[in-house]
Formats: C-alpha cells, sequence, structure tokens
C-alpha cells in the first residue's frame, strides 16, 4: 500500500511570502503529525491531527499553523517566511490518536529553502 | 518537559562489528520508544520500537533494550554492513506533553567494507 506522501518535494520561496505544504496519510491511517527537521535543531515537533482537530501543538510561533480534511489528508502553512525558516518538513501519519499503540510513519519531507 | 539525549554523535565501525547507540529520556512516564533510520534525501524509517512493559527487543541484526529505572535505552547493531550507514534517531513518546515524538539529536553511524 501507499506510503505517507508529501508534496511538494523541494520549495523555494522569498522572505515575507507564505507557503503551504501537503501531507497525504497512509490509508486508514487518521492521525498527522509535522516535524520540523534543521541541522541545528534536529527534530521538533510542530503540530498533531486528528478527525480534523488540532491536538497537540509545540513550541512554535502563531506563523506556523494546520489543518487536517475529512479524508485525512493535512496541510501546514507558514507565512512571513523567515531566512530561519529554511528547513527539511516531515509528515508522520499514524493509525489512531495513541501512537504508542500505533507506531508513526514519516513521508520524505518537504525541502523549504527560503532566500 | 521531556528531554531526550542521545550518543554518540557519531560511530565509525568496520563491516561485521557491532554497533551501540545510547539514549537517554527525563520523562519517567514515557510508554514508547522508535527508533529510527534515515537515509540521505528521505524520511525517518522506522526500524525497531519498544513499549515500556518490555526489556528487550530483536529483529534480526537489530535489537533494542529498555532499562526504565534508569530511563535509558540502547539499539544494537550486530554483523554491520555498509547498508546500514546512515543517521539513527531515537525518540519517545512524552506522555506528559500530550504524546508527540521527542527525538535525541542523530547519530550519523558509518560502517566501513
Amino acid at each position: 500500500k501507499a506510503g505517507v506522501t508529501q508534496t511538494p518535494r523541494y520549495l523555494i520561496k522569498t522572505r515575507g511570502q507564505q507557503v503551504t505544504l501537503s501531507c497525504s496519510p497512509i490509508s486508514g491511517h487518521r492521525s498527522v503529525s509535522w516535524y520540523q527537521q534543521t541541522p541545528g535543531q534536529g527534530l521538533q515537533f510542530l503540530f498533531e491531527y486528528f478527525s480534523e482537530t488540532q491536538r497537540n501543538k509545540g513550541n512554535f510561533p502563531g506563523r506556523f499553523s494546520g489543518r487536517q480534511f475529512s479524508n485525512s489528508r493535512s496541510e501546514m502553512n507558514v507565512s512571513t517566511l523567515e531566512l530561519g525558516d529554511s528547513a527539511l518538513y516531515l509528515c508522520a501519519s499514524s493509525l489512531g490518536i495513541h501512537g504508542a499503540n500505533y507506531g508513526y510513519t514519516f513521508g520524505s519531507g518537504t525541502r523549504l529553502t527560503v532566500v | 518537559g521531556e528531554n531526550v539525549e542521545q550518543h554518540p554523535s557519531t560511530l565509525s565501525v568496520q563491516e561485521g562489528d557491532s554497533a551501540v547507540i545510547k539514549c537517554t529520556y527525563s520523562d519517567s512516564a514515557s510508554n514508547y520508544f522508535p527508533w529510527y533510520k534515515q537515509e540521505l534525501g528521505k524520511g525517518p524509517q522506522l526500524i525497531i520500537d519498544i513499549r515500556s512493559n518490555v526489556g528487550e527487543k530483536k529483529d534480526q541484526r537489530i535489537a533494542v533494550t529498555l532499562n526504565k529505572t534508569a530511563k535509558h535505552f540502547s539499539l544494537h547493531i550486530t554483523e554491520t554492513q555498509p547498508e546500514d550507514s546512515a543517521v539513527y534517531f531515537c525518540a519517545a513518546l512524552g506522555v506528559s506533553q500530550g504524546g508527540k515524538l521527542i527525538f535525541g539529536q542523530g547519530t550519523e553511524l558509518s560502517v566501513k567494507p
């Protein structure tokens, strides 16, 4: 079966612009989490969605937002881009809200470069 | 909040040797500990995980041990092969923080033929 699909794979944006990233979870998975990966900070949790509701949020500014649709697909948006937002953005899907029971499967990520 | 420390940051071994990566966590309520392998240009791939009600788990050449008292867990890879070269991440599910994965900083493993 298909894995977690993230689009686009690569993006180049200018400071001040906004960007929307998309994640399609594994079929049947209802939980989607987003992570930011940078060389300096490693993998940091952004937020988690389940049944179209944000269930958990990391320590990122309000410029970072997300949503989940009824088919479990999720999008995240970053407004007013800063150079420091350059990172690999990863999406992970899980069967249910209690990830410890089901595990998390990651997509290949979207590489965002802000210039 | 939950914190996960991972050591070493880099590890170089000869093909056929064993490799051990160690992690410690701070939240005693954490109950799920996965290990991920990340190759260049790819997302993290789950290679093995362990839950807090188990002390050890093995899958072919890979094993993970958990010491809940010491809040310590380790990844053991035996008979390493060049294709094991990658960055490995440990993680803990920070239950006290709503169930988000907290990752270690990663270990870059290099297996020399």
